[in-house]
């Protein structure tokens, strides 16, 4: 059974450019969400997908965006990068949307924001 | 959300139980409570999860007051690896947006050889 992976591990990116995510679910599910964790604090939801659709957006604006894929791999996109996105960016994926079976995550993408 | 309080830090021995308490008053009567870790430099790791009984697997187990209103996470016998943050997080499994969780600072939970 293969895990929930995140590319890339590492990124440095400038205040005001846009930045790609990219995480591959583990097999057999079918809904991904992301978040976002600061240094010192607990990952906060970012946005769920399943079916291709977000069906759930935490408390983040417009410029983070995301989709999901056939497959069920999903990508994470932030325009317009500010210096408080440098954060640990965190993938998880799950086998149903509602009935709460237990979230996988991925070890994440440290980004930077100089 | 139904909030968690947990303490910011607790300390264990190797190979010595551990009890990690999470407290939450205002849970509603459909939520569940998950347990999950973060080992250094990894993403959180599901540990366990419960409703009213308590739960055992075989990474910890769960006991849940009778009230609901607390629980303790107990690690039996404690190694290094068990060396993390873990987090009390209460979990609607009627909400739609069903990988909605919502992380407090949790506990970190330092294990001396």
């Amino acid at each position: 059974e293969t895990g929930v992976t995140q590319s890339p591990t590492h990124l440095i990116k400038t205040r005001g450019q846009q930045v790609t995510l990219r995480c591959s679910s583990q097999s057999g599910h079918n809904t991904v969400s992301w978040y976002q964790q600061a240094l010192g604090q607990g990952p906060q939801f970012i946005f769920q997908y399943y079916r291709e659709e977000e069906n759930g957006r935490g408390n983040f604006p417009p410029r983070f965006s995301g989709l999901q894929f056939p497959n069920y791999s999903s990508e994470l996109n932030v325009n317009a990068l500010e210096l408080d996105d440098s954060a640990l960016y965190l993938c998880a994926s799950s086998g149903d949307r509602v009935l709460g079976s237990p979230l996988h995550f991925g070890n994440g993408t440290r980004l930077t924001v100089t | 959300d139904a909030k968690t309080t947990q303490p910011n830090s607790m300390e264990s021995n190797e190979e010595e139980p551990v009890h990690l308490p999470c407290n939450h008053s205002t849970i509603s009567g459909t939520d569940y409570i998950h347990w999950y870790r973060q080992l250094p430099s990894q993403g959180p790791e599901y540990v366990i999860h419960g409703l009213t009984s308590n739960v055992n697997n075989r990474m910890a187990s769960l006991a849940i007051a009778e009230d609901r209103k607390s629980s303790t996470l107990i690690l039996h016998r404690a190694t290094l690896r068990d060396a993390a943050v873990y987090y009390c997080i209460l979990r609607d499994p009627l909400e739609t947006s069903g990988s909605r969780l919502t992380f407090g600072e949790g506990t970190q939970l330092t294990v001396n050889p």
